[in-house]
């Protein structure tokens, strides 16, 4: 199984709705990351875990919260978004210490939009 | 910073045309190259990476070439097919710090049959 999956694909929230993106693997992969990406725009790190902790945080604001509850789940909790949130967020994993030529294996993200 | 510079697109480009999309990057270090491919509605794909001077890598008639001494990692291939429309990343992965994945802006290629 090299699939990372993500659910749910689409999510329309409100700007005082609490949601909760969602992202499994099972490839052994011990860091995982968040990444938000624009539209026509590179993906942008927002959070990586390794070994189930937080190793970086991009500045993310608090609104964002990640957590990993273990090796192959990752969700990402989100709380009074604004509508400029509104993108494709993507999960990814890769083989773990992270560093060096690890590659990333991406999921087909969730495409979010804030009203 | 680390940073990555890719060529602007759209490419458009006929099928079995040849295609070359120029990536450069800034690094402290001995970063390790990657291209990653997206396709509509998709999470991106690594189509080839490489990790030290001089090496290639390759896939799906894809090739790229590590150059330090350019700092480059250009991607080419000898004759696109209408299935390769899609936008390529070009990316580092620090080999310090933070271990992070940068990416280029992207080049979208569209392939006419």
């Amino acid at each position: 199984d090299t699939e990372v999956t993500q659910t749910p694909k689409h999510l329309v929230m409100g700007m005082t709705n609490k949601k909760s993106l969602k992202c499994e693997q099972h490839m052994g992969h011990r860091a995982m990351y968040w990444y938000k990406q624009k539209a026509k725009k590179p993906p942008e790190l927002m959070f990586v875990y390794s070994y189930e902790k937080l190793s970086i945080n991009e500045s993310v604001p608090s609104r964002f919260s990640p957590e990993c509850p273990n090796s192959s789940l990752l969700n990402l909790h989100l709380h009074a978004l604004q509508p400029e949130d509104s993108a494709l967020y993507l999960c990814a994993s890769s083989q773990a210490p992270p560093g060096g030529n690890e590659k990333l294996f991406f999921g087909s993200g969730t495409q979010l939009s804030v009203l | 910073g680390n940073s990555v510079t890719q060529m602007e697109g759209p490419v458009t480009l006929s099928e079995e045309a040849f295609l070359t999309i120029n990536c450069t990057y800034t690094a402290t270090g001995y970063p390790s190259l990657f291209w990653y491919v997206q396709y509509p509605g998709e999470g991106l794909q690594l189509l080839l990476k490489a990790t030290k001077a001089d090496d290639k890598g390759s896939n799906k008639g894809f090739e790229a070439t590590y150059r330090k001494e350019t700092t480059s990692f250009h991607l080419e291939k000898g004759s696109v097919q209408v299935s390769d429309s899609a936008v390529y990343f070009c990316a580092l992965r620090e080999n310090t710090g933070g271990f992070k994945t940068i990416f280029g802006a992207g080049t979208r290629l569209f392939v006419k049959a």
